[in-house]
C-alpha cells in the first residue's frame, strides 16, 4: 500500500525566518496531497493542498510544490510567526477504487522568538 | 454546519472494559475515516467507512476492534476488553464523496485513557 515519509521529524527556526518540510511518497496513482495542521491537544486542520496537475500553490506566507516524477512534495512556510509553532504532517491519497489518506509521521515546527 | 462532532471528548475505562466512540460526520458527508494518535506520534489510518459498509480496514488491529457506520446514526469505533496500550487519541474524519479528491475534516478527537 501507499507509504508517506516525512522529513524533518523536528525543526526549529528563527521567527521571520523560512521552514520548509518535505514528503515523498510511493504510489504513483497518488494525485491529491494535502498538509494539516495540529496544534497542542487540538485537531489536525487542513492549510494547504495541491492536486497532481499542478507544480505548485500559495496561499500568503505559505506554498506547496509538487514534483510527481520524484514522487515528493514540500510545504514552504515564509516569514514565519510564534504561531506557526505546531505539528505538521503530509498526506497522500490513494486511488485505488477508495479514497483513503495515508499520513507522514508529522514535523514538530518550533518558531523562536 | 457543526462539523464532525465526536463523543465523548474523554473517556477513562478500566483495563477490561469496552470503549464505544461516536463520530457524527459534516451534513452531506458519507465517507468517515478513523485514525489513532499516540502522545507524540502521528496519524495512524485505522478504518475507512461508508455509510453500512467497511471500505478499507487495513489499520484496523484484528482481534477487539470493530467499527460501523450504519444508515442512520453516528460511526461507531468500538473497542473491546480495552488494554493500557489502547490509550491514545481516536480522530474521526469525514469527506463527501469517493472517487475524487476532496479534503477530509477532522473532529476533535476522543482521548481514550486505560486504567
Amino acid at each position: 500500500g501507499e507509504n508517506v515519509e516525512q522529513h524533518p521529524s523536528t525543526l526549529s527556526v528563527q521567527e521571520g525566518d523560512s521552514a520548509v518540510i518535505k514528503c515523498t511518497y510511493s504510489d504513483s496513482a497518488s494525485n491529491y496531497f494535502p498538509w494539516y495542521k495540529q496544534e497542542l491537544g487540538k485537531r489536525p486542520q487542513l492549510i494547504i493542498d495541491i492536486r497532481s496537475n499542478v507544480g505548485e500553490k500559495k496561499d500568503q506566507r505559505i506554498a506547496v510544490t509538487l514534483n510527481k516524477t520524484a514522487k515528493h512534495f514540500s510545504l514552504h512556510i515564509t516569514e514565519t510567526q510564534p504561531e506557526d509553532s505546531a505539528v505538521y504532517f503530509c498526506a497522500a491519497q490513494i486511488i485505488q477504487g477508495a479514497q483513503k489518506l495515508v499520513f507522514g509521521q508529522g514535523t514538530r515546527l518550533t518558531i523562536n522568538p | 454546519n457543526a462539523g464532525v462532532m465526536q463523543n465523548p471528548r474523554h473517556l477513562v475505562r478500566r483495563r477490561g472494559q469496552e470503549a464505544r466512540l461516536r463520530c457524527s460526520p459534516m451534513k452531506g458527508h458519507s465517507h468517515v475515516y478513523w485514525y489513532r494518535q499516540l502522545p507524540e506520534e502521528g496519524l495512524k489510518f485505522m478504518v475507512y467507512l461508508q455509510k453500512e459498509n467497511i471500505i478499507d480496514e487495513s489499520g484496523m488491529p484484528k482481534e477487539r476492534f470493530s467499527a460501523e457506520f450504519p444508515k442512520e446514526g453516528p460511526s461507531i469505533l468500538r473497542i473491546q476488553q480495552v488494554v493500557r496500550g489502547d490509550s491514545a487519541a481516536y480522530f474521526c474524519a469525514s469527506s463527501p464523496s469517493w472517487g475524487r479528491n476532496t479534503e477530509a475534516f477532522f473532529g476533535q478527537g476522543t482521548r481514550l485513557t486505560v486504567v
